[in-house]
């Protein structure tokens, strides 16, 4: 059964850094994309980021380029986003979802974590 | 980039009837579209891709048709588990969602 698990989400002030993680079982990343969705309360889904199967290419919306990095430790299954420079519009469930595609990326995302809470604060 | 527009906004639907809801791309992008059924407090779920195809474990009541910039996503038979908001995505781009009601 593939499950993705998000944690790393919390209370940060304006301008503060978090790093989001996503914990993958019952696949291996190295096959698949996997993005990172967001959505702020009351609103809708926002595209944020995706490493591909490869691991070395990485894309983000035009939105947190600069501030944000996604990226990928193999050895624990698990994907990251870093957020730095944080603020209070980046207030937002952060979902991981993982891409449809086998060694390859069709944006399609058949399966999702049950999300993260991040609210900027001051 | 492309922008996509959902109508109507809200649905209100009794149960056993049909919903259609529509997805407008401001631009083609030829049948890359997928559409996503959202319940409170719940993650996304991928019902259909490929403007048509839909995902595993799906019912065969939901389907979605539609190429270029207009695509359509129907719901027959509707339950009352239904009731939620719908998303249409092509790539890095989300619709603002149609949100379905059963009376």
């Amino acid at each position: 059964q593939v499950q993705l698990v998000e944690s790393g989400g919390g209370v940060v002030q304006p301008g503060g850094s978090l790093r989001l993680s996503c914990a993958a079982s019952g696949i291996d990343v190295t096959n698949f994309g996997i993005h990172w969705v967001r959505q702020a309360p009351g609103k809708g889904l926002e595209w944020v980021a995706i490493i591909r199967y490869d691991g070395r290419n990485k894309y983000n919306t035009d939105s947190v380029k600069g501030r944000f990095t996604i990226s990928r430790d193999n050895s624990k299954n698990t994907v990251y986003l870093q957020m730095n420079s944080l603020r209070p519009e980046d207030a937002a469930v952060y979902y991981c979802a993982k891409d449809l595609g086998f060694w390859t990326s069709y944006y399609y995302m058949d399966v999702w974590g049950k999300g993260t809470t991040v609210t900027v604060s001051s | 980039e492309v922008v996509l527009t959902q109508s109507p906004a809200t649905l209100s639907v009794s149960p056993g009837e049909s919903a259609t809801l529509s997805c407008r791309a401001s631009q083609s992008d030829n049948s890359d579209l997928a559409w996503y059924q959202q319940k409170p407090g719940q993650a996304p779920r991928l019902l259909i891709y490929d403007a048509s195809n839909r995902a595993t474990g799906i019912p065969a009541r939901f389907s979605g048709s539609g190429s270029g910039t207009d695509f359509t996503f129907t719901i027959n038979s509707l339950e009352p588990e239904d009731s939620a908001v719908y998303y249409c995505q092509q790539r890095t781009v989300f619709g603002g969602g149609t949100k379905v009601e059963i009376k």
